[in-house]
């Protein structure tokens, strides 16, 4: 199947700070690729579409300026955390359909997830 | 708002049972549903897609879709403990947008 990576797998920041998460696809280009966030023993929450060439489309109550996203080629898709506080901690998830390459438009394959934690 | 409907369990089988994981869902117009499992601190993995009523099946899984009941299940034969993990079921939201309930936990005990 299509293979999504993600950078770092885990990352612990000082309150106040930014972080840089990325999103690959490795063996497709992907177009279109989501962000989600998943708090503790609670679903997957979609924050963000992130989208090749234009901006990304958040969902409602997700803040843009906090959460910045650069889809900057058809495989790398980057999350930035912007001024973080603890209640940023969570699994932030990237996921992006192959397409063509792979699949139906609305399958998609998950990356492997990065754990955020802000002290 | 599009919604999805899971059953949050845990649901307990016994190894070798068939272990059976249900959902609804509020969007009569959806087209694409999913089964992904997620083990704990991991992401989710696809695990059955179904676009047509009726079954599906790969391996051990079924999947079942019942459109006029707006009802998607998902069977695990010879269940393993190995398949204990949360069951999420989602559906396309629109514009390849999924949306995820809940999650079922299931635990097989051997």
């Amino acid at each position: 199947g299509a293979v999504v990576s993600q950078h770092p797998s885990w990352v612990i920041c000082k309150s106040g700070t930014s972080v840089k998460i990325e999103c690959r696809s490795l063996d497709f280009q992907a177009t279109t690729m989501f962000w989600y966030r998943q708090f503790p023993k609670q679903s997957l929450m979609l924050m963000a579409t992130s989208n090749e060439g234009s901006k990304a489309t958040y969902e409602q109550g997700v803040e843009k300026d906090k959460f910045l996203i650069n889809h900057a080629s058809l495989t790398l898709s980057t999350l930035t955390v912007t001024s973080a506080h603890p209640e940023d901690s969570s699994f932030y998830i990237c996921s992006a359909p192959p397409g063509l390459a792979g699949g139906p438009l609305s399958e998609q394959f998950f990356g492997p997830g990065t754990r955020l934690t802000v002290l | 708002q599009k919604e999805v409907e899971q059953n949050s369990g845990p649901l307990s089988v016994p190894e070798g049972a068939i272990a059976s994981l249900n959902c609804t869902y509020s969007d009569r117009g959806s087209q694409s549903f999913f089964w992904y499992r997620q083990y704990s601190g991991k992401s989710p993995e696809l695990i059955m897609s179904i676009y047509s009523n009726g079954d599906k099946e790969d391996g051990r899984f079924t999947a079942q879709l019942n459109k006029a009941s707006q009802y998607v299940s998902l069977l695990i034969r010879d269940s393993q403990p190995s398949d204990s993990a949360t069951y999420l079921c989602a559906v396309n939201g629109g514009g390849n947008k999924l949306v995820f309930g809940a999650g079922t936990i299931l635990r097989v005990k051997s």
